[in-house]
């Protein structure tokens, strides 16, 4: 079985740039959520996707947008950087409906905008 | 809306003394309660959670934690602790019915010392 895997593990981009992160699900999840962790703080929730559909946003702004594919793959973009987007951002994927409840996190991708 | 509270920032305790973990919470409907390891450079990985039934819960590792509805309160214990314990745990809950979103803690940094 595998688990989640995010790329890239860490990026350095410049105020004002564009990024992507990419995440793959573990095999037979359909759902994945992103969270941004800021140094020294827990994961905050940005967003989830269910079936290529966004499927609930935490308070972030609508310059963080993602996407989820046929395979349940998803992306993370954000528009316009600002130095407090420096953060590890977290993918977790889980299977919508199951009992468990459990998500299971990917090693996350190490963003630093200067 | 849900909240946790991690009061304790740092835990430092020696190895194979017993350590509890605090962690509080606040919502205004019924939740599911989680227990996450974070180590080094690593993503999140579950310990233990409470979805219902039994208001003690065991875990991974040897750990265990406890439901208390009137407190509001499920703090994190277990009985002797080893230098591998050392790592940051974060409390988080879920909205019970509301598809795995994650609220999570601050984090509590246990150092488990010789």
């Amino acid at each position: 079985e595998t688990g989640v895997t995010q790329s890239p593990t860490h990026l350095i981009k410049t105020r004002g740039q564009q990024v992507t992160l990419r995440c793959s699900s573990q095999s037979g999840h359909n759902t994945v959520s992103w969270y941004q962790q800021a140094l020294g703080q827990g994961p905050q929730f940005i967003f989830q996707y269910y079936r290529e559909e966004e499927n609930g946003r935490g308070n972030f702004p609508p310059r963080f947008s993602g996407l989820q594919f046929p395979n349940y793959s998803s992306e993370l973009n954000v528009n316009a950087l600002e130095l407090d987007d420096s953060a590890l951002y977290l993918c977790a994927s889980s299977a919508e409906g199951s009992s468990s409840y459990e998500q299971y996190f990917g090693p996350g991708t190490r963003l630093t905008v200067t | 809306a849900q909240s946790v509270t991690q009061l304790d920032s740092q835990v430092p305790v020696f190895e194979e003394a017993p350590v509890e973990l605090r962690c509080n919470y606040s919502s205004s409907v019924s939740v599911y309660l989680f227990w996450y390891v974070q180590y080094p450079n690593q993503g999140l990985q579950l310990l233990l959670k409470y979805l219902s039934g039994s208001t003690l819960v065991k875990g991974i590792d040897g750990f265990e934690a406890e439901f208390n509805k009137s407190q509001t309160s499920f703090h994190l214990r277990k009985p002797s602790v080893h230098i591998s314990d050392t790592a940051e745990y974060f409390c988080a809950v879920s909205r019970t019915g509301g598809g795995n979103k994650l609220t999570f803690g601050t984090g509590t940094q246990l150092k488990v010392e010789l």
